[in-house]
């Protein structure tokens, strides 16, 4: 079968750094996204990463490891308006529905002064 | 401002009725996604397009319906409406390899 997890909430300070986990297992790997959605909101891109390492884009960074199925989402000098639910999704190997996305249940992380 | 809209943005509706959400978008991309979303279970594929005319199901197809005659528009129909739909709606669209890019969603309650 196909699963992705990711913690269900996290908690972190004002001004700290914060490391949202992502484990996949999946028919086909070609590529892992990351989104933000804000309460009430629609999903929002953040990165993609479809190559093994680590992809910066201001405070945020993600890593990935295709070997052993996992990704992290990195936020730097968090701030209270990255208070907000991060999805991991994978998007399956081939063809047809096998490209399509398939997503994690999100991790809800509140940002605390 | 991500190129695409959904209407109605709200919709409360019986049990038993027909129901149609739309989706259209600026960008001319060849494929678009119908997502529902709920507490507990993420974002779950409904059904999608890869063109006009073009479409298939997704991971939670039953009771759900969809129709392209535009690149531009993509509408999603309930035929019978059951509580177990009540749910928010998103539609994306996105290009093969690429991101997607989700519409600001439908918050469909079926009494």
């Amino acid at each position: 079968g196909q699963n992705i997890d990711q913690p269900t909430e996290m908690t972190a300070t004002e001004g700290a750094i914060v490391q949202i986990n992502c484990t996949y297992q999946t028919s086909g790997f070609n590529g892992l996204f990351w989104y933000q959605q804000h309460a009430g909101e629609a999903p929002t891109f953040l990165s993609y990463n479809v190559l093994d390492g680590l992809e910066e884009k201001g405070r945020f960074s993600s890593f990935l490891s295709r070997s052993k199925g996992y990704s992290y989402l990195l936020l730097k000098e968090l701030q209270m308006k990255d208070s907000a639910s991060y999805l991991c999704a994978v998007r399956g190997g081939g063809g047809g529905s096998q490209g399509n996305l398939i997503f994690g249940k999100g991790t809800k992380l509140s940002v605390k002064p | 401002d991500a190129g695409i809209t959904q209407s109605p943005r709200h919709k409360v509706t019986e049990t038993g009725t027909p129901v149609t959400l739309r989706c259209h978008q600026t960008e001319n991309h060849r494929y678009m996604y119908w997502y529902r979303q709920d507490p507990g279970h993420g974002l779950r594929l409904i059904h999608y397009s890869y063109g006009v005319k073009d479409t298939d199901k997704g991971e939670v197809s039953d009771g759900y319906s969809v129709s392209r005659s535009k690149t531009e528009d993509f509408l999603l129909t309930l035929e019978s409406a059951t509580s177990s739909q009540t749910s928010v709606y998103f539609c994306a669209r996105g290009r093969v390899d690429y991101e997607q890019y989700f519409g600001p969603g439908t918050r469909l309650t079926v009494t």
